[in-house]
């Protein structure tokens, strides 16, 4: 499966200690985007690359989270001091520029701060 | 910025009848509204999209409508099968003239679909 990755699957952590997560894009796509799903809602938009640079970041993505896609290829997402409410899915998608057939979403990390 | 609508929030209806799920959104600015279908545990799955230079986009048995005029799109699912159980989300965004570069989505709340057998 040449998809888009995520890892970990799942992620329980307690309060106040810090996450990183993992998403290897396909291969050749150029853009990508994170997004955090709550249980009943819809993915909300928290940052995306082009190759390494950060193009936007939703101002839902607080001081204590941070992006980074250092050589235009995988991304990590990292949540310092992690509260109870940033339990959620973490997805992760990818896009070619160029290419028609829009977004691939990865299979997510799910979070629980306990 | 964007904000999309989704209605209904459930619905349930029987297998082989048809299911139709409605979506507005805000920006007009919008020319591109691709619709996911995410089961249980799993990743939102493309199933149809749509530009905004055509009114209607059909693949077997889903089809897109759009009305750029009053900012409407919708999901029209015939001869439903109890696979096709699962959540679905319109969203928005903005893509490029070409339609090959797209930036963020802005995604509807959802609409859980049952269909019984």
């Amino acid at each position: 499966d040449t998809g888009v990755s995520q890892n970990p699957r799942h992620k329980i952590t307690k309060r106040g200690q810090n996450v990183t997560f993992r998403c290897d894009p396909i291969s050749e796509h150029n853009r990508l985007y994170w997004y955090r799903q709550t249980l009943g809602q819809g993915p909300e938009f928290l940052t995306y690359f082009q190759n390494e640079a950060q193009l936007e970041k939703s101002r839902l993505l607080s001081d204590r989270f941070s992006a980074e896609r250092p050589k235009g290829s995988f991304s990590t997402l990292e949540i310092q001091r992690t509260e109870q409410g940033d339990s959620a899915m973490y997805l992760c998608a990818s896009s070619l520029e160029g290419n028609r057939y829009g977004y691939t979403f990865g299979s997510g990390t799910r979070l629980t701060v306990v | 910025g964007e904000n999309v609508e989704q209605h209904p929030s459930t619905l349930s209806v029987q297998e082989g009848d048809s299911a139709v799920i409605k979506c507005t959104y805000s920006d007009s600015a919008s020319n591109y509204f691709p619709w996911y279908k995410q089961e249980l545990g799993k990743r939102p799955q493309l199933i149809i999209d749509i530009r905004s230079n055509v009114g209607e986009k059909k693949d077997q048995r889903i089809a897109v409508t759009l009305n750029k005029t009053a900012k409407h799109f919708s999901l029209h699912i015939t001869e439903t099968q109890p696979e096709d159980s699962a959540v679905y989300f319109c969203a928005a965004t903005i893509a490029n003239a070409g339609g090959t570069s797209y930036g963020k989505l802005t995604f509807g709340q959802g609409t859980i679909l049952t269909v019984h057998p």
